[in-house]
């Protein structure tokens, strides 16, 4: 299997517009979480799916964060309009059933 | 809520110096512990997953414990290619159901 896979691996935008983070996960795995990474604040949960369906979203900042999951291969989180604040690394990470989280490289996104 | 803190924030050790990183954390029904190595530009890397007091893991210079309250990661005989951020998270499938990190060590074992 060639373990998570996120695109883009970098991304930067300007101020206002839209950005979509991509995510395929290992097959099989039924869990999807997305994480932020900063340096003040480290790792953070966003939100996580089971079998495709949001579980919890309370982790999204506020509500220009999005997460779709159409199905079990790929999932999206997008953020309309994008601020410099949201500048982070953003992964996506899978789940077994040993709850073992695979993490993927992460999009670095910077918001100018 | 859960809360998962590592200790030293830093570590800088000379090739071969053994030490531990410590993690405590506070969980309402512990499922698992979990250490994740991660190297810069990268995603955390699966190491250990430890699910009850008592229990213990290894795998080359690294080993794993766990109490009730905190974790050990034991590094013996560091090479440098063991330098890297060494995440603590727990589990314990309340609240949101994922991880909670702690904020890492960094370490940097010098030749």
């Amino acid at each position: 299997d060639a373990g998570v896979i996120q695109s883009p691996r970098h991304e930067v935008t300007e101020m206002g517009q839209e950005v979509t983070l991509r995510c395929k996960p290992i097959s099989g795995h039924d869990y999807l979480f997305w994480y932020r990474q900063t340096m003040m604040r480290g790792l953070e949960l966003l939100i996580y799916f089971n079998n495709n369906v949001p579980i919890d979203d309370s982790g999204m900042p506020e509500d220009r964060f999005s997460a779709k999951m159409p199905n079990a291969s790929f999932s999206t989180l997008k953020i309309q309009p994008s601020e410099p604040r949201d500048s982070a690394v953003y992964f996506c990470a899978s789940m077994d059933s040993h709850y073992e989280q695979y993490f993927g490289p992460g999009t670095r996104l910077t918001v100018t | 809520e859960d809360q998962v803190t590592q200790s030293p924030e830093a570590l800088r050790l000379q090739e071969g110096e053994s030490s531990s990183l410590n993690c405590s954390y506070t969980v309402s029904g512990l499922r698992g512990l979990f250490w994740y190595r991660q190297d810069p530009g990268k995603g955390p890397e699966f190491l250990f997953t430890l699910y009850s007091a008592g229990e213990e893991k290894e795998k080359e210079r690294l080993k794993a414990t766990l109490t009730k309250k905190e974790s050990f990661l034991h590094i013996t005989a560091p090479k440098p290619e063991d330098s890297a951020t060494y995440l603590c998270a727990v589990y314990s499938g309340g609240g949101a159901d994922g991880l909670t990190f702690g904020k890492g060590t960094h370490l940097i074992i010098q030749p």
